[in-house]
């Protein structure tokens, strides 16, 4: 099946900084990419979806100034948090979807982040 | 807009129960997608099952069977003789036909006691 990874898989990083979370399509070519955030023993809530080429569509509530994503390349998407503070911290979780089968998400491993 | 319900919290069972999983859905499409995910410990998602919205068959995998009833709106999930690596969180989630953005219930935590 397809395989997508992120990385890290966790981070630690001091607030005010930033970090950059990196999701990738290891064998297709993923035409859309969607970012999703979970708090602890809740669900997941999509934050954006990014198309390859064009700039990402955010969900609304979600800083789009705050969460920086970058689709570059058919099989790379990125998450930048900047300026991370504590109430960022969380586990986020990518998917990607090619254009084949395009109803079929598959998801990243997620990515641990917290900012102390 | 999009609404999937997941109402119960936590379901804890004893090894080799079956345990179902409600959930119901509301959708204004009229073709959309259900899905069933596990998320164990790790946290990485586990997809087990898609069903479209023309497919009301019924579905079984090994002990995991699927209960599509499009005129309740709801797609239930049945564990069989439940084992203790089956404890996990379980999202039902939806998607529309052509916007493919998923939608996830709250989850329900089940637990399998040896």
């Amino acid at each position: 099946g397809a395989v997508v990874s992120q990385h890290p898989s966790w981070v630690i990083c001091k607030s005010g900084t930033s970090v950059k979370i990196e999701c990738r399509s290891l064998d297709f070519q993923a035409t859309t990419m969607f970012w999703y955030r979970q708090f602890p023993k809740q669900s997941l809530m999509l934050m954006a979806t990014s198309n390859e080429g064009s700039k990402a569509t955010y969900e609304q509530g979600v800083e789009k100034d705050k969460f920086l994503i970058n689709h570059a390349s058919l099989t790379l998407s990125t998450l930048t948090v900047t300026s991370a503070h504590p109430e960022d911290s969380s586990f986020y979780i990518c998917s990607a979807r090619g254009r084949d089968r395009a109803y079929e998400q598959y998801f990243g491993p997620g990515t641990r982040l917290t900012v102390t | 807009a999009q609404k999937v319900t997941q109402a119960q919290t936590e379901i804890s069972v004893v090894e080799k129960e079956d345990v179902t999983l409600d959930c119901v859905y509301e959708t204004r499409d009229t073709t959309y997608y259900l899905f069933w995910y596990k998320q164990p410990p790790s946290g990485e998602l586990v997809f087990l099952i898609r069903r479209n919205s023309f497919d009301e068959q019924n579905e079984i995998s090994g002990r995991y069977s699927w209960n599509f009833q499009k005129s309740t709106s709801s797609f239930n999930f049945t564990i069989t003789a439940s084992q203790v690596v089956d404890s996990a969180v379980y999202f039902c989630a939806l998607t529309g036909w052509d916007d493919y953005k998923l939608s996830f219930g709250a989850g329900t935590t089940v637990t399998v006691r040896a």
